[in-house]
């Protein structure tokens, strides 16, 4: 099986513009999570999406939206993008029918540069 | 608050030695307890994951260790070898996961 892409690998933006992320899980992982990384606050959880909805969310402003595509691809959103949007946004897939004991497995990450 | 601690920030071994890394979470509601490893440049890669009413748990070289009074975990390394380098984050929670900020580990020749 393919692993969790993520596309674009490295993105450049500067302040006030806004950027989508893209994420295609594992064949039938019907459970997409998303998470920011930087090196002061280390990984932190931004939203799960299991079967097109929003199941959790973390304590992110407004700003960083998501949704989930009945394929199970997801994308995420940041819009008006700040300096401390800087980070490696990494996307994980599972096949978590409700047990959160499954294994996630993490993509490579988009690297986002805001300047 | 919901918090994972991990000890020690960083850490240098010779190829072939032994090593211990500490969890400790204050994290509510608990579910399970996860063992990433990342290398520079990659996403995290599971290690283990242990419920409640594991106490330990073996992935190869890896072993974790679980303690839910203590509310502590460690994860032992045996017999490190060059690709052991990494970070090695300790993950707790239940439906949203808290992360450690991670030990990074530097296995020398």
């Amino acid at each position: 099986k393919a692993g969790v892409t993520q596309t674009p690998r490295y993105l450049i933006k500067t302040r006030g513009q806004q950027v989508t992320l893209s994420c295609s899980p594992i064949s039938g992982h019907r459970s997409v999570s998303w998470y920011q990384q930087t090196p002061g606050q280390g990984l932190q959880f931004l939203f799960e999406y299991f079967s097109e909805t929003q199941r959790n969310k973390g304590n992110f402003p407004g700003r960083f939206s998501g949704r989930q595509f009945s394929n199970s691809r997801s994308e995420m959103n940041v819009s008006t993008l700040e300096l401390g949007d800087s980070a490696l946004y990494l996307c994980a897939s599972s096949s978590n029918d409700g047990l959160y004991t499954d294994t996630q497995y993490f993509g490579p990450g988009t690297r986002l540069t805001v300047l | 608050k919901n918090q994972v601690e991990q000890s020690p920030q960083s850490l240098i071994i010779l190829e072939g030695k032994n090593c211990t890394l500490q969890c400790n979470y204050t994290v509510s509601p608990f579910s399970n307890l996860r063992w990433y490893k990342q290398d520079t440049g990659r996403g995290p890669v599971s290690l283990t994951i242990m419920t409640f009413s594991e106490n330990t748990k073996s992935n190869g070289r890896y072993t974790a260790t679980l303690d839910a009074d203590t509310k502590q975990s460690s994860l032992h390394i045996t017999a490190s070898q060059l690709s052991d380098s990494a970070s090695y984050i300790c993950v707790v929670g239940f439906q949203k996961l808290v992360f450690g900020t991670g030990t990074r580990l530097l296995v020398s020749p």
